[in-house]
Order: structure tokens, then C-alpha cells, then sequence
């Protein structure tokens, strides 16, 4: 088992340019999150999932899409990117056990 | 709204010392707390688990406990080792949702 992976690993981005950031789990978990992690900040939730075809906004929504079209994959996409958003994002899924991460990727915006 | 604080923020021990890691949390209302480490640069690994009926969770050196009506939780590590310099995140799970503590960084000196 792969567990939770993240691609791309790193990017640098100009302010404006769109992306999207890939998670997929092969645990079959049915919920899933998107985090992003600034140095004093800790941990905060962007959005999470908790089934196929559904989303929800979590503390920090602003700024951030996703999708969840395949139970596997959670989708995060940044459509016009902005400095504030220079972080690194963690993925995650769980199940009754607790939560499992993603390594995250570093995202640096211009 | 749930608040996590972990005490402290920074520790500094000497190999073979046995230390003890604090997480308070103001909403007893919780599924399950989740301690985790994280190395620089890295993700998150689940260390330990203890779900709201539970009072501690062993895994090797490692002791969690949980208190739901002081709103605490512990981590116990034994022998700690200079590989166990890292920093460690709790986290309470009120609704299938995470909300971290900012984090005890941990120095193990040889």
C-alpha cells in the first residue's frame, strides 16, 4: 500500500497562474482533507471531503477549489494564485484509526 | 470553537531522559485525540490514537493519556533517544475534523 501521495512534490507559481495539486489514497478511506501548515499557524483545514462527489469548506476555504469525483482522489485547485498562499499543503484521509498524511507540497507563489 | 495549546512549545533533554509532552483542549466534546510527529521537511506520522471512551494508548516507548473532563491529554516518551527529535502535534477530532495544536519541537541531546 501506498497510503496517501501527493503530487507535484514542489512548485513555484507567478502571482495570477492556476494549479492543481493531486492527493489519492488507496486505503479506501471515504473521508478526505486538505490542510495547509505556516510556520506559527500550525495546521489549519482548507477543505475536506466525506464521500465521493462531496465537499465541504473547512476553516480557510477562501481562495481554494476541490473536487472529489473518484472516491480515491481529492483534488485542490488554486485558480488565481496569490502570495498568501505560499505553503506547504498536506493531504489526508482517515478512517475509525485517525487520520494519515500525505509528505505534502511546497507551493511558492511569486 | 475548539482550541488546542501544547506545553511547551520547545524542549531541550539530555539521551535517556523520560519526558512528558502536554495538549489541552477547551471542548470536551470530542471523538478522539491523535498525537503525531513530524520530522523537518516531512509529513505527518500517527504515532498513537485514543479514541474518547479510552483513557491511554501504548505503542513502545510511547504513552498517551487522555483526560475528556480536564480537557488534557499526555504524551510519555521512556528512554527518549536522539532519533526522537522531531515535533509533536495533537490533535482533537470533534466531528471527523482535526483541530492542531501549534506543536512541542523536541531536541534530543547525545
Amino acid at each position: 500500500n501506498a497510503g496517501v501521495t501527493q503530487t507535484p512534490k514542489f512548485r513555484v507559481l507567478k502571482t495570477g497562474q492556476s494549479m492543481t495539486l493531486l492527493c489519492a489514497q488507496d486505503m479506501n478511506h471515504e473521508y478526505m482533507y486538505w490542510y495547509r501548515q505556516d510556520p506559527g499557524m500550525g495546521l489549519r483545514l482548507i477543505h475536506y471531503s466525506v464521500g465521493e462527489g462531496t465537499t465541504a469548506k473547512g476553516e480557510v476555504p477562501d481562495g481554494y477549489n476541490v473536487s472529489r469525483l473518484k472516491k480515491q482522489n481529492f483534488l485542490l485547485g488554486l485558480e488565481s494564485a496569490a502570495p498568501s498562499q505560499t505553503s506547504v499543503y498536506f493531504c489526508a484521509s482517515s478512517d475509525r484509526l485517525g487520520q494519515f498524511f500525505g509528505p505534502g507540497t511546497r507551493l511558492t507563489v511569486l | 470553537k475548539q482550541e488546542v495549546t501544547q506545553i511547551p512549545a520547545a524542549l531541550s533533554v539530555p539521551e535517556g531522559e523520560n519526558l512528558v509532552l502536554n495538549c489541552s483542549f477547551t471542548d470536551s466534546a470530542i471523538y478522539n485525540l491523535q498525537w503525531f510527529r513530524q520530522d523537518p521537511g516531512k509529513g505527518l506520522t500517527s504515532l498513537l490514537l485514543i479514541q474518547s471512551s479510552q483513557r491511554e494508548q501504548t505503542s513502545g516507548r510511547l504513552n498517551a493519556s487522555l483526560d475528556k473532563s480536564s480537557g488534557r491529554s499526555t504524551l510519555y516518551i521512556a528512554a527518549s533517544q536522539p532519533g526522537d527529535s522531531a515535533t509533536y502535534l495533537c490533535a482533537v477530532d470533534s466531528s471527523y475534523k482535526l483541530i492542531f495544536g501549534s506543536g512541542t519541537r523536541l531536541l534530543v541531546r547525545p
